[in-house]
């Protein structure tokens, strides 16, 4: 059975730092996705992340992929509040065309 | 485009009723896609489409859970009869067949549905 695992499921930082939430999962993939929620909203896609090795960066968020590893990471960097949100990782299933997601990690930035 | 439109919105609705919420995908998506959130389970996949048929329904919870897509422009998931448990948030998403240009699976606002 595929797992998706986030870590930290919660994370508390103030303005300014920086941080970097998990994602590891137990099968093969070549296709990793990062999507942010803002509480009752839908999903919204930050990245899409096709091969190992592969980086992308928006603004102060960062994605990288090791397939190798089976570990994805989001980098935040100096913090804002306006990126208080949920954010999922989400594996796309080879052969299958399905998607799963992580557990979620919400991240709420203070003053 | 519009992207993926679902409704309605949010839907109340008492035990042992039935409830069917809507899916427009994004026209030329071949991907239709089903999902239930919860607090105690997240993201599920219930059921997804490929070319409106149906590919993958190993994610449907029960029985009283079934989903058509009659043409590439419309689905529905169909809970009958509907139960307490059912209460959540259902998510529609589409994609194209190659993702590898785009952002993949756009998801639509969601119906958030409340079984009383």
């Amino acid at each position: 059975e595929l797992k998706v695992e986030q870590n930290p499921l919660f994370l508390s930082m103030q303005e300014g730092k920086n941080y970097t939430i998990y994602c590891n999962y137990s099968t093969t993939s070549d296709r990793l996705y990062w999507y942010r929620q803002d509480p009752g909203k839908s999903l919204e896609s930050l990245f899409v992340l096709l091969s190992n090795g592969a980086v992308k960066q928006e603004g102060r968020l960062m994605a990288s992929l090791d397939t190798k590893a089976r570990l994805s990471t989001l980098h935040i960097t100096a913090a804002v509040h306006d990126l208080s949100a949920t954010y999922f990782c989400a594996v796309d299933i080879g052969g299958t065309d399905k998607l799963i997601f992580g557990t979620g990690t919400r991240l709420q930035v203070f003053p | 485009d519009a992207g993926v439109i679902q409704s309605p919105r949010h839907e109340v609705t008492e035990m042992g009723q039935e409830v069917t919420l809507r899916c427009k995908p994004i026209s030329g998506h071949d991907y239709l896609f089903w999902y239930r959130q919860t607090m105690m389970r997240g993201l599920e996949l219930l059921i997804y489409f490929n070319n409106n048929v149906p590919i993958d329904d190993s994610g449907m919870p029960e029985d009283r859970f079934s989903a058509k897509m009659p043409n590439a422009s419309f689905s529905t998931l169909k809970i009958q009869p509907s139960e307490p448990r059912d209460s959540a948030v259902y998510f529609c998403a589409s994609s194209p067949l190659d993702r590898s240009y785009s952002y993949g699976y756009t998801f639509g606002s969601g119906t958030r549905l409340t079984v009383v």
